[in-house]
């Protein structure tokens, strides 16, 4: 089954730098798009920004730029979404989805919970 | 850049069918094909409309997608409503390498 698989939930401090993971499977992770979305708590879905694995291509959303980093790790299959100095207004949930050929987000992460709070 | 914009709540009864809409504020609608997920609470979003109108397998077909070029709206249509398909609907689209997402309408049927 091809999927994604996120690293677990998260509790840090204001301050603290974070780093989350994205594990692609079954299929080849080089040739299709993954991005993140922030859901914050009660509220809709956010992208922030794309990533094509295969060269490390790399779009952020205007919003997120500046705030986060995303990379990939095409050796392992995994794509990461990481924080210099996480802030409160930080706490969401935060999926990867893969991006089919016709902009469809056809495959989506379990989901990550990021807690911020002194 | 563009703005999809979906109403925040929509009712209807069990057997009845509800119609969500999905309206871009500048740019044509069919410039960039539109999909259309479904979000249960505590889980990550599903398709259940790709590429305008296109259904994912496994995806009953109650659900049914469409574009209107004079409203510059896409919609999303369910028929034969079923309690199971109480949930959040975000409807998506792309723009200058990001994904654009609609506000999101919350379904209930009651």
């Amino acid at each position: 089954e091809v999927q994604l698989v996120q690293s677990g939930a998260e509790v840090k401090k204001p301050g603290e730098s974070l780093k989350i993971s994205c594990k692609g499977s079954r299929y080849s992770f080089t040739n299709y798009w993954i991005g993140w979305v922030r859901q914050m708590p009660g509220k809709g879905l956010e992208c922030m920004g794309i990533i094509y694995p295969g060269d490390s291509d790399t779009r952020y959303s205007p919003s997120f730029q500046g705030q986060v980093t995303i990379s990939a790790d095409k050796s392992i299959s995994t794509a990461y979404l990481e924080w210099r100095s996480l802030k409160a207004s930080d706490t969401a949930i935060y999926f990867c989805a893969r991006q089919d050929d016709g902009y469809n987000l056809d495959i989506w992460g379990q989901g990550t919970m990021v807690t911020v709070s002194s | 850049n563009f703005m999809l914009t979906q109403p925040h709540s929509v009712s209807e009864s069990p057997g009845k069918t509800v119609t969500l809409s999905c309206t871009r504020s500048s740019g044509s609608i069919a410039s960039n094909y539109v999909q259309w997920y479904q979000q249960r609470p505590g889980s990550a979003p599903t398709t259940v409309i790709y590429e305008d109108n296109q259904r994912p397998s496994g995806v009953p077909d109650r659900f049914s997608g469409s574009i209107d070029s004079s409203s510059n709206s896409a919609s999303l249509t369910i028929s034969g409503l079923k309690t199971e398909d109480e949930a959040d609907y975000y409807c998506q689209s792309y723009d200058s390498s990001k994904w654009v997402f609609g506000g999101g309408t919350k379904l209930t049927v009651l």
